[in-house]
């Protein structure tokens, strides 16, 4: 079965502080990844998508990509109390199955 | 405003039972899928669908069934077979996948499901 894996955490980083959230995945033939952030007790948010190796920055966040690493990562730049949320990695695209894998989540926390 | 509305917001089933969760969307997305969460767990995929009167199993699709009878709704029943409903259960849809890549989601606010 795919696999996506993620630091359970939770990560704690100081308020005005980069926050580096990381993801690996088991399936090589992976196209897409996405970054979404999950207030508790709320349905997920589409923060970030990526599809190409590099860098990808939209505001405060910037999406890294390595596919020959399998490993997809989120820094979250000038961390705001805000941002304190589980933030989920979900990867799709493969041929066989049109649907995304979701890893457990990271949750992050940010200390004013 | 377009977007993806599920109800009832919380449900309680009896033993036994079977409930339907509603999903209707209306922002003219062909895909739509259905996830369940446990309790600090991610996404686990139920079923989903990516055209009308078409749909395929997920990861975890025993004891649940769908339909896709119209493009704008995608019913989730849970069924007396799942042995073990209580969880918080998301819809969500995206645009058709495309040439090997697929979009990102859309998700509904969730019904939380509570067996008495």
């Amino acid at each position: 079965q795919k696999e996506v894996e993620q630091n359970s955490g939770p990560l704690s980083v100081p308020e005005g502080a980069i926050a580096s959230l990381n993801c690996t995945y088991s399936d090589r033939g992976s196209q897409s990844f996405f970054w979404y952030r999950q207030y508790s007790g709320k349905s997920p948010e589409l923060i970030m998508s990526i599809y190409s190796n590099g860098d990808k920055e939209d505001g405060r966040f910037t999406a890294q990509l390595n596919k020959a690493s399998q490993y997809v990562s989120l820094l979250i730049r000038d961390s705001q109390p805000s941002d304190s949320a589980t933030y989920l990695c979900a990867v799709g695209g493969d041929t066989g199955r049109r649907a995304l894998t979701f890893g457990s989540g990271t949750r992050l926390q940010v200390q004013p | 405003d377009g977007g993806i509305t599920q109800s009832p917001k919380y449900l309680f089933r009896k033993e036994g039972q079977n409930v339907t969760l509603s999903c209707e969307q209306n922002l003219n997305h062909d895909a739509m899928y259905w996830y369940r969460q446990d309790p600090g767990q991610g996404l686990r995929l139920i079923y989903y669908s990516q055209i009308v009167n078409d749909f395929q199993k997920g990861d975890i699709a025993e004891g649940y069934s769908v339909s896709r009878e119209k493009k704008e709704s995608f019913p989730l029943t849970v069924t007396s077979a799942q042995k073990n409903p209580t969880a918080f259960y998301l819809c969500a849809s995206t645009r058709a996948y495309r040439g090997g890549s697929n979009y990102g989601y859309t998700f509904g606010s969730g019904t939380r499901l509570t067996v008495v």
